[in-house]
Protein backbone atom coordinates (compact mmCIF):
# COMPACT_ATOMS: atom_id res chain seq x y z
CA UNK A 1 0.00 0.00 0.00
CA UNK A 2 1.07 3.60 -0.99
CA UNK A 3 1.24 6.09 1.78
CA UNK A 4 3.13 9.27 2.87
CA UNK A 5 3.83 10.96 6.17
CA UNK A 6 3.87 14.75 6.61
CA UNK A 7 6.04 14.92 9.94
CA UNK A 8 5.03 18.72 10.89
CA UNK A 9 1.52 19.83 11.30
CA UNK A 10 2.60 23.25 10.44
CA UNK A 11 5.67 25.63 9.43
CA UNK A 12 6.11 29.44 10.69
CA UNK A 13 8.62 31.38 9.27
CA UNK A 14 9.43 34.86 8.74
CA UNK A 15 8.71 36.39 5.83
CA UNK A 16 11.85 36.57 3.12
CA UNK A 17 13.59 33.23 4.98
CA UNK A 18 13.34 29.85 3.81
CA UNK A 19 10.92 27.60 3.52
CA UNK A 20 10.53 23.84 3.88
CA UNK A 21 7.76 21.61 3.66
CA UNK A 22 8.85 17.90 4.44
CA UNK A 23 7.43 14.99 2.62
CA UNK A 24 8.09 11.27 2.63
CA UNK A 25 6.62 8.69 1.04
CA UNK A 26 6.08 4.66 0.95
CA UNK A 27 5.34 2.26 -2.21
CA UNK A 28 6.05 -0.63 -3.29
CA UNK A 29 7.50 0.19 -6.60
CA UNK A 30 8.70 3.41 -8.01
CA UNK A 31 6.56 6.55 -6.82
CA UNK A 32 5.44 9.33 -8.66
CA UNK A 33 5.13 12.25 -6.33
CA UNK A 34 3.10 15.87 -6.35
CA UNK A 35 2.57 18.61 -3.70
CA UNK A 36 -0.60 20.62 -3.88
CA UNK A 37 -1.60 23.52 -1.94
CA UNK A 38 -4.64 24.52 -0.30
CA UNK A 39 -5.80 28.29 0.24
CA UNK A 40 -8.98 28.69 2.31
CA UNK A 41 -12.10 28.40 0.87
CA UNK A 42 -10.68 27.26 -2.61
CA UNK A 43 -9.89 23.93 -3.92
CA UNK A 44 -6.51 21.96 -4.08
CA UNK A 45 -3.96 23.61 -6.56
CA UNK A 46 -0.83 22.01 -7.92
CA UNK A 47 2.45 23.12 -7.58
CA UNK A 48 4.84 20.11 -9.01
CA UNK A 49 5.42 17.06 -9.36
CA UNK A 50 8.44 14.01 -9.47
CA UNK A 51 8.04 12.10 -12.23
CA UNK A 52 11.44 10.63 -13.61
CA UNK A 53 14.94 12.48 -14.21
CA UNK A 54 16.28 15.58 -12.34
CA UNK A 55 16.01 15.04 -8.70
CA UNK A 56 15.21 18.55 -8.19
CA UNK A 57 11.91 19.61 -10.21
CA UNK A 58 10.76 23.43 -9.84
CA UNK A 59 7.21 24.09 -10.14
CA UNK A 60 4.68 27.72 -9.24
CA UNK A 61 5.13 30.54 -7.54
CA UNK A 62 8.75 29.66 -7.01
CA UNK A 63 8.29 26.77 -5.39
CA UNK A 64 10.93 23.52 -5.85
CA UNK A 65 10.57 20.17 -4.84
CA UNK A 66 13.57 17.63 -4.31
CA UNK A 67 13.50 13.92 -4.66
CA UNK A 68 15.80 11.51 -2.33
CA UNK A 69 15.38 8.22 -3.35
CA UNK A 70 16.94 6.89 -0.53
CA UNK A 71 15.40 8.81 2.11
CA UNK A 72 12.39 8.22 0.69
CA UNK A 73 11.84 12.13 0.68
CA UNK A 74 10.42 14.69 -0.78
CA UNK A 75 10.40 18.25 0.70
CA UNK A 76 8.84 21.23 -0.99
CA UNK A 77 11.27 24.46 -0.75
CA UNK A 78 11.25 27.78 -1.29
CA UNK A 79 14.39 30.35 -1.14
CA UNK A 80 12.35 33.37 0.15
CA UNK A 81 9.02 32.65 1.72
CA UNK A 82 5.92 35.21 0.88
CA UNK A 83 3.25 36.04 3.02
CA UNK A 84 0.42 35.18 0.44
CA UNK A 85 2.43 31.41 1.09
CA UNK A 86 0.29 30.91 3.77
CA UNK A 87 -1.86 28.21 3.25
CA UNK A 88 -2.52 23.99 3.49
CA UNK A 89 0.36 22.17 1.47
CA UNK A 90 -0.19 18.56 0.81
CA UNK A 91 2.23 15.93 -0.28
CA UNK A 92 0.82 13.18 -2.41
CA UNK A 93 1.88 10.02 -4.05
CA UNK A 94 1.02 7.36 -7.09
CA UNK A 95 2.26 3.97 -7.03
CA UNK A 96 4.66 3.19 -10.58
CA UNK A 97 4.37 -0.69 -10.17
CA UNK A 98 0.67 -0.85 -9.80
CA UNK A 99 0.03 1.93 -12.58
CA UNK A 100 -2.17 3.16 -9.85
CA UNK A 101 -4.09 6.31 -10.64
CA UNK A 102 -5.45 7.04 -7.31
CA UNK A 103 -3.58 10.07 -5.09
CA UNK A 104 -2.25 9.10 -1.41
CA UNK A 105 -2.39 12.20 0.54
CA UNK A 106 -0.76 13.38 3.52
CA UNK A 107 -2.39 15.18 6.27
CA UNK A 108 -0.96 18.39 5.46
CA UNK A 109 0.58 20.96 6.72
CA UNK A 110 -0.26 24.77 7.57
CA UNK A 111 2.29 27.13 6.43
CA UNK A 112 1.85 30.60 8.07
CA UNK A 113 4.82 33.22 6.90
CA UNK A 114 4.57 36.10 8.90
CA UNK A 115 5.58 39.72 7.99
CA UNK B 1 -13.84 28.83 -16.11
CA UNK B 2 -12.80 26.13 -17.52
CA UNK B 3 -11.73 24.22 -14.66
CA UNK B 4 -13.68 21.55 -12.59
CA UNK B 5 -17.12 22.18 -11.40
CA UNK B 6 -18.83 20.75 -8.42
CA UNK B 7 -22.17 21.48 -7.40
CA UNK B 8 -23.99 22.69 -4.89
CA UNK B 9 -20.92 24.10 -3.33
CA UNK B 10 -22.73 23.38 -0.23
CA UNK B 11 -25.02 20.91 1.03
CA UNK B 12 -26.67 20.69 4.77
CA UNK B 13 -29.56 17.53 5.00
CA UNK B 14 -31.12 15.92 7.67
CA UNK B 15 -29.72 12.51 9.03
CA UNK B 16 -31.03 9.67 6.55
CA UNK B 17 -31.87 11.81 3.86
CA UNK B 18 -30.26 10.99 0.14
CA UNK B 19 -28.21 13.18 -1.14
CA UNK B 20 -26.63 13.92 -4.55
CA UNK B 21 -23.86 15.80 -5.78
CA UNK B 22 -22.29 16.66 -9.53
CA UNK B 23 -18.86 17.10 -10.61
CA UNK B 24 -18.25 18.51 -14.20
CA UNK B 25 -14.68 18.12 -15.20
CA UNK B 26 -12.39 19.82 -17.31
CA UNK B 27 -13.20 18.94 -21.32
CA UNK B 28 -11.45 15.82 -22.68
CA UNK B 29 -10.30 14.80 -19.44
CA UNK B 30 -10.91 11.08 -19.24
CA UNK B 31 -9.91 10.19 -15.84
CA UNK B 32 -12.62 11.39 -12.99
CA UNK B 33 -11.78 10.92 -9.46
CA UNK B 34 -13.77 11.59 -6.34
CA UNK B 35 -12.19 12.29 -2.72
CA UNK B 36 -13.28 12.95 0.91
CA UNK B 37 -11.33 15.47 2.69
CA UNK B 38 -12.56 15.68 6.64
CA UNK B 39 -11.27 18.87 8.85
CA UNK B 40 -7.21 18.00 9.29
CA UNK B 41 -7.06 15.32 7.47
CA UNK B 42 -5.81 14.94 3.84
CA UNK B 43 -8.24 13.76 0.51
CA UNK B 44 -9.30 9.92 1.17
CA UNK B 45 -9.76 8.80 -1.97
CA UNK B 46 -13.39 7.06 -2.88
CA UNK B 47 -13.55 6.36 -6.42
CA UNK B 48 -12.31 6.96 -9.94
CA UNK B 49 -13.47 6.89 -13.61
CA UNK B 50 -11.66 6.06 -16.81
CA UNK B 51 -14.35 7.91 -19.16
CA UNK B 52 -17.99 5.89 -18.03
CA UNK B 53 -16.17 2.90 -16.64
CA UNK B 54 -15.70 3.15 -12.96
CA UNK B 55 -12.40 1.46 -12.46
CA UNK B 56 -11.57 1.49 -8.72
CA UNK B 57 -13.59 2.01 -5.46
CA UNK B 58 -11.99 2.42 -1.93
CA UNK B 59 -12.94 -0.42 0.52
CA UNK B 60 -13.72 2.75 2.77
CA UNK B 61 -16.71 3.80 0.64
CA UNK B 62 -19.84 2.19 1.98
CA UNK B 63 -22.80 0.59 -0.08
CA UNK B 64 -24.78 3.63 0.90
CA UNK B 65 -22.23 5.84 -1.66
CA UNK B 66 -22.87 5.07 -5.43
CA UNK B 67 -21.06 7.08 -8.30
CA UNK B 68 -21.79 7.60 -12.00
CA UNK B 69 -20.37 8.69 -14.82
CA UNK B 70 -23.12 8.04 -17.51
CA UNK B 71 -21.53 9.68 -20.60
CA UNK B 72 -17.90 9.66 -19.76
CA UNK B 73 -18.40 13.59 -19.02
CA UNK B 74 -19.75 14.44 -15.49
CA UNK B 75 -20.33 12.67 -13.18
CA UNK B 76 -22.78 11.88 -9.62
CA UNK B 77 -21.72 10.77 -6.43
CA UNK B 78 -24.75 10.18 -4.34
CA UNK B 79 -25.12 9.04 -0.57
CA UNK B 80 -27.80 7.24 0.54
CA UNK B 81 -29.52 7.35 4.28
CA UNK B 82 -26.74 10.03 5.06
CA UNK B 83 -25.17 9.85 8.83
CA UNK B 84 -23.57 12.39 10.59
CA UNK B 85 -20.29 10.68 10.02
CA UNK B 86 -20.80 11.31 5.99
CA UNK B 87 -19.89 15.23 7.23
CA UNK B 88 -17.16 16.28 5.05
CA UNK B 89 -15.75 18.05 1.87
CA UNK B 90 -16.55 15.98 -0.98
CA UNK B 91 -13.36 16.51 -4.16
CA UNK B 92 -13.95 16.07 -7.63
CA UNK B 93 -11.02 15.76 -9.67
CA UNK B 94 -10.10 15.21 -13.22
CA UNK B 95 -6.94 14.38 -15.47
CA UNK B 96 -5.63 14.13 -18.76
CA UNK B 97 -4.69 10.70 -20.70
CA UNK B 98 -2.89 7.33 -20.21
CA UNK B 99 -0.02 8.11 -18.04
CA UNK B 100 -0.36 8.12 -14.10
CA UNK B 101 2.30 10.86 -13.98
CA UNK B 102 -0.47 13.68 -15.18
CA UNK B 103 -2.01 15.76 -12.45
CA UNK B 104 -5.16 16.19 -11.51
CA UNK B 105 -6.99 19.16 -11.31
CA UNK B 106 -9.52 19.77 -8.65
CA UNK B 107 -12.81 21.67 -7.82
CA UNK B 108 -13.43 24.08 -5.22
CA UNK B 109 -15.42 20.61 -3.32
CA UNK B 110 -18.88 20.66 -1.99
CA UNK B 111 -19.08 21.00 1.74
CA UNK B 112 -21.86 18.60 3.52
CA UNK B 113 -22.83 18.80 6.67
CA UNK B 114 -25.50 16.17 8.13
CA UNK B 115 -27.90 17.59 11.16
Amino acid sequence: AQSVAQPEDQVNVAEGNPLTVKCTYSVSGNPYLFWYVQYPNRGLQFLLKYITGDNLVKGSYGFEAEFNKSQTSFHLKKPSALVSDSALYFCAVRDLRHNDYKLSFGAGTTVTVRA
Amino acid sequence: DTGVSQNPRHKITKRGQNVTFRCDPISEHNRLYWYRQTLGQGPEFLTYFQNEAQLEKSRLLSDRFSAERPKGSFSTLEIQRTEQGDSAMYLCASSFGSSPGTEAFFGQGTRLTVV
